[in-house]
Formats: C-alpha cells, structure tokens, sequence
C-alpha cells in the first residue's frame, strides 16, 4: 500500500538553484497538494489540484510552479531557490466528494537552501 | 479572517491517564473538521474527524467533540500510551459537494507522555 510518495526526502540547494520535488499516489484521488510547514508551525498550502490539467494557488504559491498532467503524479517546482524556502514539503491527496474530504499525507521531503 | 488555533503549545500527561487536546476555530462556515497525528520525521497521520451536524464521534481510544456554539473543538486520548507523543492538529473546511475544499490547519500541540 503505497499511498502517496514523494522524493527527494532530503535536499540541500544553493541560492538560485532548481529543483522538482515529485509526488505521486496510487489511490486515483481526484485532489492533489502541496504544502510547506516552517518549525513549531502549521502546514501552509502552495498549491493544489482538483484534477488533471487544473492547477490552483494556495496561501503562499510564490515561489513554485506545479503542474498535473496525469491523476497520479503531481510535481512541485522551485525554480530560483531562496532562503525562505527552506522548510518541509508535504505532499498530499485525497478523494472529494459527498462524504467530506479526507487528506492523505506523505512522509514529506526536508528542503534547505543555503 | 479564517484561523484555527490551538489553545496550548504543549502538553504534558502520565502515561494511564486521558489527554484532552483543544481548539479553537474562527470560520462559521467550516463544517468538517479533523485531527491528525504527526510523529517525528513522518508525515500527519489521520486520527478521527467530525463533521458539524455531529457533537460527538468516538474512535478506538481517541473521541472527538464538537461545540459549534462556541467553535470549539476537543480531542480526547483515552489511557494515553508512549506512543501517543506527537503534535496534534486540527484541520477544518467547508465541504459543499463537489466543490474545492481546502483544509485550514492549526500550529499544532506537542503531547508529551511521562512514563
């Protein structure tokens, strides 16, 4: 039971670099996240996506670029890495429908910029 | 604006005994509303959730409790055991079917168990 999967799990870049964090799930959620959580705080939403082909921002999308070409995978780009972009990255999906709309996590991938 | 907050940073309980972990939320639209476990290095774990035309909902060890007169929220840990110790979040959204949902979470709560 896969669930959702992200790599790298750890990544020291430079200021400037680029970098793609990949996530992909096997449920066949219909949503997919990204969100970034800063020490002793909550998770903050980067982007997210209610389908393939449909992007959306979140509450601090600046930054990254994501796209979504297929339901499985959902790929995060940072493309000229910062200092304030050092956090933990959480990938994440889940099925949206009548029932309500449970989130399903991944281990998250640890991100430091120098 | 929306917020969900927790009340206290951290707590501390001996293991045997109930842990109660509270909240607090601002939206008077969310009506879905659920508490995850992150351990360590580990991504949150779903632990229970409620939704509002509930004020009760019970899990293996762990009962929910929603007052939506005072837009709060509880997570009750019956005999809290060693590996309860994680940060606690709450989460809430408002779910209309089939359109966008987007949790909303809160800073997060140590608990610590003393052996």
């Amino acid at each position: 039971n896969a669930g959702v999967t992200q790599t790298p799990k750890f990544r020291i870049l430079k200021i400037g670099q680029s970098m793609t964090l990949q996530c992909t799930q096997d449920m066949n959620h219909n949503y997919m996240y990204w969100y970034r959580q800063d020490p002793g705080m909550g998770l903050k939403l980067i982007y997210y996506s209610v389908g393939a082909g449909i992007t959306d921002k979140g509450e601090v999308p600046n930054g990254y670029n994501v796209s979504r070409s297929t339901t499985e995978d959902f790929p995060l780009r940072l493309e000229l890495a910062a200092p304030s972009q050092t956090s933990v990255y959480f990938c994440a999906s889940s099925y949206v429908g009548y029932s309500g709309n449970t989130i399903y996590f991944g281990e998250g991938s640890w991100l430091t910029v120098v | 604006g929306e917020s969900v907050g927790l009340h206290l940073p951290t707590l501390s309980v001996q293991e045997g005994d109930n842990s109660i972990i509270n909240c607090a939320y601002s939206n008077s639209a969310s009506d879905y509303f659920i508490w995850y476990k992150q351990e360590s290095g580990k991504g949150p774990q779903f632990i229970i959730d409620i939704r509002s035309n509930m004020d009760k909902r019970q899990g293996q060890r762990v009962t929910v409790l929603l007052n939506k007169t005072v837009k709060h929220l509880s997570l009750q840990i019956a005999a809290t055991q060693p590996g309860d110790s994680a940060v606690y979040f709450c989460a809430e959204t408002h779910t209309p079917p089939g359109a966008n949902s987007k949790l909303t979470f809160g800073k997060g709560i140590t608990l610590s168990v003393r052996p």
